[in-house]
């Protein structure tokens, strides 16, 4: 019962390297959010899918990219990282985007730039 | 002006007290609202969720919905050292998105 998986769990990148953050769920959801967590901020939307082939920016979608190619993943992408992607990364998904919907996020990957 | 706002706190209570956490929110129109728990190093889980009029109890927990004042409560008695958790306010705008409060850090004292 493996739910939303996240991979790498912790990562330090130096500045103007890229990387790719994995997340797969194997609940077949059509939405899934990508979330950064910065101390005292709350999870703030980076992207959001809302099924295969279609994503859309949230809250703070620069220096990030996304892809949905398959409803099962959706990794993010930073191309130049920057000390201000510093934070704890988190991929969430729902079955529906209905009001009561309830969210199951993975596990979280801490990323520091230096 | 932010969708929802919450105070990060931290709130530090003795073991037995009544936690009250809010938010409050910006637009009338929202209806529904989730109130997510998160420990220590782990991904937030749902934890329960109201309607825009009234209460709604589970167990220990009460979410509460004051719509005149758009503000958004959730009660916790008989706390416990395991209730020691970010909570974090939640609404979906307009279905789609799933928006965040910043959270409130718990500390329940034994």
């Amino acid at each position: 019962n493996a739910g939303v998986t996240q991979t790498p769990k912790f990562r330090i990148l130096k500045i103007g390297q890229s990387m790719t953050l994995q997340c797969t769920q194997d609940m077949n959801h059509n939405y899934m959010y990508w979330y950064r967590q910065d101390p005292g901020m709350g999870l703030k939307l980076i992207y959001y899918s809302v099924g295969a082939g279609i994503t859309d920016k949230g809250e703070v979608p620069n220096g990030y990219n996304v892809s949905r190619s398959t409803t099962e993943d959706f990794p993010l992408r930073l191309e130049l990282a920057a000390p201000s992607q510093t934070s704890v990364y988190f991929c969430a998904s729902s079955s529906l985007g209905g009001l009561r919907t309830e969210a199951f996020f993975g596990q979280g990957t801490r990323l520091t730039v230096v | 002006q932010k969708e929802v706002e919450q105070d990060p706190g931290p709130l530090s209570v003795p073991e037995g007290a009544i936690v009250s956490l809010n938010c409050t929110y910006s637009n009338s129109a929202f209806q529904y609202f989730m109130w997510y728990r998160q420990y220590s190093r782990k991904g937030p889980e749902l934890l329960m969720y109201t309607y825009s009029s009234g209460n709604k109890e589970d167990g220990r927990f009460t979410a509460q919905v004051d719509k005149s004042s758009k503000y958004i409560s959730l009660f916790i008695r008989d706390s416990q050292p395991s209730d020691s958790a970010t909570y974090l306010c939640a609404i979906r705008p307009g279905g789609d998105k799933l928006v965040f409060g910043a959270g409130t850090i718990l500390r329940v004292k034994s």
